[in-house]
This record gives structure tokens, C-alpha cells and sequence, in this order.
């Protein structure tokens, strides 16, 4: 199975500050039909998660632009460029390459 | 709108079984992969199957920790997925996420319907 690392597991951070997570696959995502299914999630408190950005850096309807995906091969980043109080979450990157579907552990983002 | 509406949760004991259900509206059912994802109590997120679309031949797939006791199904007459799960046991606590799949999975989520297994 493709593990899925994340880091920080925990990330204070300070309203209209940039906040960053890494997530690290243990394989290259590249699949088999060229498309790279690396996913980012946001769970806030007592919610369902939402997708946010879907292959590497497209992101979803009604995701404020304030959130962008990057990376390829087996190296990837979210960035929030200006964390607002609604960001309090549990961020979490997927891949869906190769099955079975894998989670990173999640990033905890609170206000310093 | 999209709607995923989850059903079917319960306290279960070891052993035992449940269906889940999950009420699908507001897109063309039968077009897309659905997938079940749980979360256990404090966890992170655990995919656990995917059933794919007319075009695929409504195959399925499941995580290795529930193949054999786990079923996917759909009715796409009644919009409707289900997770039957058979031989429950405790590590299957959690709440059940019924998603649709747009450019992968988790285009959108239901609320979830808690399974507690003791």
C-alpha cells in the first residue's frame, strides 16, 4: 500500500499569516493514465471532511483561493497564504493512484 | 445540489451484522464511482470500498481489512448505496462516510451514520 506522511502533525499558526503542510507519498503518484490523484481535505470540528484541492492543485467549487496545492512525484504542499479563524481544522492528503485509497495521519491547524 | 444522505447505524455486537445506506440526489447516480470512508472515534480517515459506474461495469474494491465481510453495493434505480458488513468486530467502530467520486474520491460526503461495534 502507498503510505501517505504528513508534517506537522500539529501547526499553530497566526490570523493572516501563511500556513504550509507536507505530505510525502512513499511511491510516485503519477498513475498509470499520467493524472496525478493526490488529494487535500478539510475536517473542521464536528464535520464531515471537504475536499479542497483535487489533482495536486485544482481546487474544488466555493474553496476560497486563499488555498493552493503543489508538488509532484511523491512531494506535496498546501499552502493557506493568509490563515483566517474559520481555517481551524484537520487537514488531511489522499492519494488515489493506486488502490487501495490511502490518508495521510491529518494536520492539526489552530490559532497561536 | 448534491445530496448524500447516510442511514443505518447502530450498536451492533461482535459478530453481528448491519446494512448501511446512503440516499444519493441532485446528480446522475449511475454515472459515477461511490465510495465508503470511516472514521474511527479520535482517527483519522480509512477508505474502505468503492463500487464504480455503469461504464465500469459497477465493479468493486475494498480495503484488505474488511474484504470478505464487507459488501458494496448500489440501486441506482433508487439512488441508493449500501455497505452490508458482516462478522463485525470492534476495530469496525466508526462513523461511515458515503462520498461520490469527481477526479477522485471525495468530491462530496454525506454526514455519516455512527457504527458502534460492543
Amino acid at each position: 500500500d502507498v503510505v501517505m506522511t504528513q508534517s506537522p502533525v500539529s501547526l499553530p499558526v497566526t490570523l493572516g499569516q501563511p500556513a504550509s503542510i507536507s505530505c510525502w507519498s512513499s511511491q510516485s503518484l503519477v498513475s498509470t493514465d499520467g493524472n496525478t490523484y493526490l488529494n487535500w481535505f478539510q475536517q473542521r470540528p464536528g464535520q464531515s471532511p471537504r475536499r479542497l484541492i483535487y489533482k495536486v492543485s485544482n481546487r474544488d467549487s466555493g474553496v476560497p483561493d486563499r488555498f493552493s496545492g503543489s508538488g509532484s512525484g511523491t512531494d506535496f504542499t498546501l499552502k493557506i497564504s493568509r490563515v483566517e479563524a474559520e481555517d481551524v481544522a484537520v487537514y488531511y492528503c489522499m492519494q488515489g493512484s493506486y488502490l487501495p485509497v490511502t490518508f495521510g495521519g491529518g494536520t492539526k491547524v489552530d490559532i497561536k | 445540489e448534491v445530496q448524500l444522505v447516510e442511514s443505518g447505524g447502530d450498536l451492533v455486537q461482535p459478530g453481528g451484522s448491519l446494512r448501511l445506506s446512503c440516499a444519493a440526489s441532485g446528480f446522475t447516480f449511475s454515472d459515477y464511482y461511490m465510495e465508503w470512508v470511516r472514521q474511527a472515534p479520535g482517527k483519522g480517515l480509512e477508505w474502505v470500498a468503492r463500487i464504480r459506474n455503469k461504464a465500469k461495469d459497477y465493479t468493486t474494491e475494498y480495503a484488505a481489512s474488511v474484504k470478505g465481510r464487507f459488501t458494496i453495493s448500489r440501486d441506482n434505480s433508487n439512488n441508493l448505496l449500501y455497505l452490508q458488513m458482516n462478522s463485525l468486530i470492534t476495530e469496525d467502530t466508526a462513523v461511515y462516510f458515503c462520498t461520490r467520486d469527481v477526479w477522485g474520491t471525495g468530491a462530496n460526503w454525506g454526514l455519516g451514520t455512527l457504527v458502534t461495534v460492543s
